[in-house]
């Protein structure tokens, strides 16, 4: 089967910078995604890696590497607006095309 | 094309009763994905179309659930008999291989469905 951790809460003030790591077990492994979701909304897609290294997008950037089966993304010069929760998602090939979320990190910003 | 559509927003029925859900994609995805989430854990993966075919379904579905997508564009998530462990956000998303980004799901707001 497929597995994946989180920390299920983080917090941080305003302007800083965070890490979120996600741990995942699947034997098919295939690519790790990022979706934010702030209470009540739909979730929103941040990225995706299938190769070891660093994907930056503007104040975030996600890593992963295969060989540690972990992951993580970086969230800087923190605005009270990324106060949501984050989900990785893994894609493992035995499983199909579909993503399999885990369970969360909330992540609240404090002024 | 303002992005994924769900429909109804919020549901509540009574235990034993039928629910339908309807989702319209962005146009041009030809894959849709039903998954469903409930209060503080992630989405859980419910089935998969490519255009008209459904080609993944979750083997934690119950035979109470089926999904259609007719012609290859919105599909609907039908429950029968519905029990109060249904009560959950069932939530649609798209995509394309075509996209900038192939592998990121576009969400829909989502069902929100009470079961009483």
């Amino acid at each position: 089967g497929q597995s994946l951790e989180q920390p299920s809460e983080v917090t941080a003030v305003e302007g800083a910078i965070v890490q979120i790591n996600c741990t995942y077990q699947t034997s098919g492994f295939y690519g790790l995604s990022w979706y934010q979701q702030h209470d009540g909304g739909a979730p929103t897609f941040l990225s995706y890696n299938a190769l070891d290294g660093l994907e930056e997008t503007g104040r975030f950037s996600s890593f992963l590497s295969r060989s540690d089966s972990y992951g993580y993304l970086l969230l800087q010069e923190l605005q009270m607006k990324d106060s949501a929760s984050y989900f990785c998602a893994v894609r493992d090939l035995n499983y199909g095309q579909n993503f399999v979320f885990g369970p969360g990190t909330r992540l609240s910003v404090l002024p | 094309d303002t992005g994924v559509s769900q429909d109804p927003r919020h549901k509540i029925t009574k235990r034993g009763q039928n629910v339908t859900f309807r989702c319209d994609p962005i146009s041009e995805h030809n894959r849709l994905y039903w998954y469903r989430q409930t209060l503080g854990q992630g989405p859980e993966f419910l089935t998969y179309f490519q255009n008209e075919a459904q080609l993944e379904k979750s083997r934690l579905l119950s035979d109470r659930f089926s999904a259609e997508r007719p012609k290859g564009s919105f599909s609907t998530l039908e429950i029968q008999r519905t029990e109060q462990g249904d009560s959950a956000m069932y939530l649609c998303a798209s995509s394309a291989l075509g996209d900038k980004n192939p592998y990121g799901y576009t969400f829909g707001s989502g069902t929100r469905l009470t079961v009483v």
